[in-house]
C-alpha cells in the first residue's frame, strides 16, 4: 500500500497523558499537513509542513500541541496534557505542488 | 475571510436517479475547490479540483462538478446514483500558495435502492 498511514488508528487515554500520533505520508510527497476532524464537522486545518519545515500552524494548535517532520519524512503530533475537549479524529494528509491532498485513514482520539 | 458553505445536512435519492451536492464559496482571490468523499470511520478521499481552465470538472466514480464564479459555487453532480455512494461529501477549498484546505461541514447522501 503505498497512500498515507496512520498510527495509532486507535487510542484511548486517560485525561493528563500525553499522546503521539504518526504520519507515513507518500513517499514522493513534500507538503504534509494535519488536521482535526470532531463529529458532524469538517476537518479543521491544524498545521503544515514543507519537507521538514513547519511553515504555518493554526490557532487551534494551542501549546498543548507539538507537530514535528524530521528529515522531511514522517511526521508525529502531540498532545501534551490531553483533555477531554482533544476527543477527535486527527488526520494527515499529504501531497506535492498540485495541491490535491491525499488523506489516511486518521487516528481516532478519546480522552476520559 | 474565507469560507465554505454545503447548506444540505443531508440528500436523499433513489438508485439510478441523478444526484447533486451543492457547495458555495466566498473567498478574496482565485478558489481552488474540491470535492472528497468519506466513508464510516475512514479518512477523506479526492473525488475531484478545480485549479482553473474549464469549467467542468470530471472526477473519480463518476462524478463531476461545475465551478460558476459568477454564484461562487462548485456543485457536485453524478447523473446515475448507486447505493454504494452513500456517503459523507464534503467540499473545500483553498486559496493560499502552501494548500492547505478550508473545508464545509459536509452532506450525508443517502441512496436508496
Amino acid at each position: 500500500d503505498t497512500g498515507v498511514s496512520q498510527n495509532p488508528r486507535h487510542k484511548i487515554t486517560k485525561r493528563g497523558q500525553n499522546v503521539t500520533f504518526r504520519c507515513d505520508p507518500i513517499s514522493e510527497h513534500n507538503r504534509l499537513y494535519w488536521y482535526r476532524q470532531t463529529l458532524g464537522q469538517g476537518p479543521e486545518f491544524l498545521t503544515y509542513f514543507q519537507n521538514e519545515a513547519q511553515l504555518e500552524k493554526s490557532r487551534l494548535l494551542s501549546d498543548r500541541f507539538s507537530a514535528e517532520r524530521p528529515k522531511g519524512s514522517f511526521s508525529t503530533l502531540e498532545i501534551q496534557r490531553t483533555e477531554q475537549g482533544d476527543s477527535a479524529m486527527y488526520l494527515c494528509a499529504s501531497s506535492m505542488t498540485d495541491r490535491t491532498q491525499y488523506f489516511g485513514p486518521g487516528t481516532r482520539l478519546l480522552v476520559l | 475571510a474565507q469560507s465554505v458553505a454545503q447548506p444540505e445536512d443531508q440528500v436523499n435519492v433513489a438508485e439510478g436517479n441523478p444526484l447533486t451536492v451543492k457547495c458555495t464559496y466566498s473567498v478574496s482571490g482565485n478558489p481552488y475547490l474540491f470535492w472528497y468523499v468519506q466513508y464510516p470511520n475512514r479518512g477523506l478521499q479526492f473525488l475531484l479540483k478545480y485549479i482553473t481552465g474549464d469549467n467542468l470538472v470530471k472526477g473519480s466514480y463518476g462524478f463531476e462538478a461545475e465551478f460558476n464564479k459568477s454564484q461562487t459555487s462548485f456543485h457536485l453532480k453524478k447523473p446515475s446514483a448507486l447505493v454504494s455512494d452513500s456517503a459523507l461529501y464534503f467540499c473545500a477549498v483553498s486559496t493560499d500558495s502552501w494548500g492547505k484546505l478550508q473545508f464545509g461541514a459536509g452532506t450525508q447522501v443517502v441512496v436508496t435502492p
